[in-house]
Parts: structure tokens; C-alpha cells; sequence
């Protein structure tokens, strides 16, 4: 079945660090995916959106890669700052279905 | 421009009870989704509408769940009966359409339904 996975452990990091999150999929191809950041209590923010025939994607100190070959994508957030703190989802998506499949999302602490 | 609105915020309910929860999608948005989102776990979709068509209801228990969305715009789900394992965070979410940018979706804070 397909499936989409995420690192379910939390990610801490220092303050000013990058942090580097992961988002692997298996039995699927998607056409492109999707990350988003969810706040407690909120619902999640679109961020970035890459596709399958991109290597990266870049917004503001926001980074995107996507693998096919390695059936994954990393997501980067370069000079971190407590307000990063969230947790991030990443979805893919099938080019003419318009479903997105979610991953479990991991969170990321980010201390001064 | 205002985002995705839904109601109530909070509902505690006790098993058996009906329940229901709204939602008004960003104007001019014509997909419209409900999704489940259990804790520590990532949103699960359960109905997904083209207008006032539901084009994806295969995760929707059926048996007690039901939604609908009349004249393309607001949506309401219903769940009847509840029970113990519904209790779960329910977001509606929308986007301009289906493929790539256009599947953007845009999130209400959603629902966080409780039931005793």
C-alpha cells in the first residue's frame, strides 16, 4: 500500500543550527509534494510545493528537495529560531486526483 | 480575505450522541475536503467534494458518518452515533483545484471533537 513516512521522533536543535527533516515514501510515485507547518491547536499552513521533476525549491530560509530515485524528500530550515518551532507535515500528491496523502509529521524544537 | 471557517472550535459529547460540524471554504474555492487528524498523526482524508460532488467519499464509515455540501459552498459533517474512537481533531480544508499549485489546500483550525 502506499505509504509516506516521517520521523516520528521530535527534532531539537540549537538556535541558529539548520535543521533537516525527512519524508520517505514507498509504492507510489507522486507528481509532486507538499510541505506544511501545523502550530498547536491550528491547522496546517501550506509552505512549499515541489515537483517530481525538480531537484530543489528554495523560500526565503526554507529548502526543498525531492528524490526520486530515493523515494524522498528533505526539508531544510537554515539559521533557525524559536519560532520555527512546529510540527511539519509532508503530503504527496497524484498529478489528476488532487488527493494528498499525509505523512505523521515530525516535530522540531528549536531552543535559544 | 477570509480563510477557512469552521464550527464549533470545541465539542464534548457523550457516545451515541449525534454531532456536526461546519465549515465556510475560502470564496471561490470549488474542491472542498474533510479530514480526521488523530494526535501525533498526520490528517487523514474522509470526503472530498468538486462543487457539490463528492468525487472521493471511499474512507468515509458510512455507517455513521455523512456530509454534505449544498450550492457548492458551506459544508457540514455529521457523525450519528458517535462513538469513543471518533474523537479526533476534524479539519475541513479547500483549493482552487486539483493538480499541482492549484491543490494547494488552505486549512481551518478545525474541530477537536471529544466524546465520553
Amino acid at each position: 500500500s502506499q505509504k509516506i513516512e516521517q520521523n516520528s521522533e521530535a527534532l531539537n536543535i540549537q538556535e541558529g543550527k539548520t535543521a533537516t527533516l525527512t519524508c520517505n515514501y514507498t509504492n507510489y510515485s507522486p507528481a509532486y509534494l507538499q510541505w506544511y507547518r501545523q502550530d498547536p491547536g491550528r491547522g496546517p499552513v501550506f509552505l512549499l510545493l515541489i515537483r517530481e521533476n525538480e531537484k530543489e525549491k528554495r523560500k526565503e530560509r526554507l529548502k526543498v528537495t525531492f528524490d526520486t530515485t530515493l523515494k524522498q524528500s528533505l526539508f531544510h530550515i537554515t539559521a533557525s529560531q524559536p519560532a520555527d518551532s512546529a510540527t511539519y507535515l509532508c503530503a504527496y500528491g497524484s498529478s489528476n486526483t488532487g488527493k494528498l496523502i499525509f505523512g505523521q509529521g515530525t516535530t522540531l524544537q528549536v531552543k535559544p | 480575505e477570509a480563510g477557512v471557517v469552521q464550527s464549533p472550535r470545541y465539542k464534548i459529547i457523550e457516545k451515541k450522541q449525534p454531532v456536526a460540524f461546519w465549515c465556510n471554504p475560502i470564496s471561490g474555492h470549488n474542491t472542498l475536503y474533510w479530514y480526521r487528524q488523530n494526535l501525533g498523526q498526520g490528517p487523514e482524508l474522509l470526503i472530498r467534494y468538486e462543487n457539490e460532488e463528492a468525487v472521493d467519499d471511499s474512507q468515509l464509515p458510512k455507517d455513521r458518518f455523512s456530509a454534505e455540501r449544498l450550492k457548492g459552498v458551506d459544508s457540514t459533517l455529521k457523525i450519528q452515533p458517535a462513538e469513543l474512537g471518533d474523537s479526533a481533531v476534524y479539519l475541513c480544508a479547500s483549493s482552487p483545484g486539483l493538480a499541482g499549485v492549484k491543490n494547494i489546500q488552505y486549512f481551518g483550525a478545525g474541530t477537536r471533537l471529544s466524546v465520553l
